[in-house]
């Protein structure tokens, strides 16, 4: 299995601009995570999907962020419109089943820098 | 959702044993503790699980005492290659991953 894949792996864009930050998770995993990481706060969960329905948004930061996973195979993360604030890496991972006690599989992650 | 600290940083030499020691006051009864590394560059990768007591796979060791309230991660013959951040989370069921700031490792010759 070739892992999560993540696309872009960098993106530089200018304020204002709206990003959209694409995610495939492992064939057969039912759950999907979109998470941010930065050096000021770390690793922060965004959202997650179980089975393709979002179970806790609560870590998105403001309406300017958006999500969606409209099959088992593909998701998307939204930004729009984009601020320097939201330059980061942000990462995407999957796995079996939601909960602590599943490994997630983390993907290598898109460098989004905001100008 | 358990709170976890673990020391900010630790440096060790290649070959020696490295344990990174995390503790969780509160953990409660259907918790689970888990480990994660990250390079840099990279995202987090699943180094190893446990309830209690001891749990040993091909990278690392997991020791938990009997009160559970901490849980040490045991590293034998560390490389250049385990210089890394390495995570304790505490959780179960369906709690989300709650990453702290973990340990940043660096592994010297």
């Amino acid at each position: 299995d070739a892992g999560v894949i993540q696309s872009p792996r960098h993106e530089v864009t200018e304020m204002g601009q709206e990003v959209t930050l694409r995610c495939k998770p492992i064939s057969g995993h039912n759950s999907l995570f979109w998470y941010r990481q930065t050096m000021m706060r770390g690793l922060e969960l965004l959202i997650y999907f179980n089975n393709n329905v979002p179970i806790d948004d609560s870590g998105m930061p403001e309406d300017r962020f958006s999500a969606k996973m409209p099959n088992a195979s593909f998701s998307t993360l939204k930004i729009q419109p984009s601020e320097p604030r939201d330059s980061a890496v942000y990462f995407c991972a999957s796995s079996l089943k939601a909960g602590r006690t599943y490994e997630q599989y983390f993907g290598p992650g898109t460098r989004l820098t905001v100008t | 959702l358990a709170k976890t600290t673990q020391p900010i940083s630790m440096d060790s030499y290649e070959g020696q044993e490295v344990n990174i020691t995390c503790s969780h006051n509160n953990i409660a009864t259907n918790d689970y503790i888990t480990w994660y590394q990250q390079f840099p560059s990279q995202g987090p990768r699943f180094i190893i699980q446990g309830y209690k007591t001891k749990v040993t796979n091909e990278v690392a060791s997991l020791f938990i005492p009997a009160d559970r309230k901490s849980s040490t991660l045991s590293l034998p013959r560390v490389s250049l290659s385990d210089t890394a951040v390495y995570y304790c989370l505490v959780g179960g069921g369906t709690d989300k991953l709650i990453f702290g700031t973990g340990t940043r490792l660096q592994v010297f010759p």
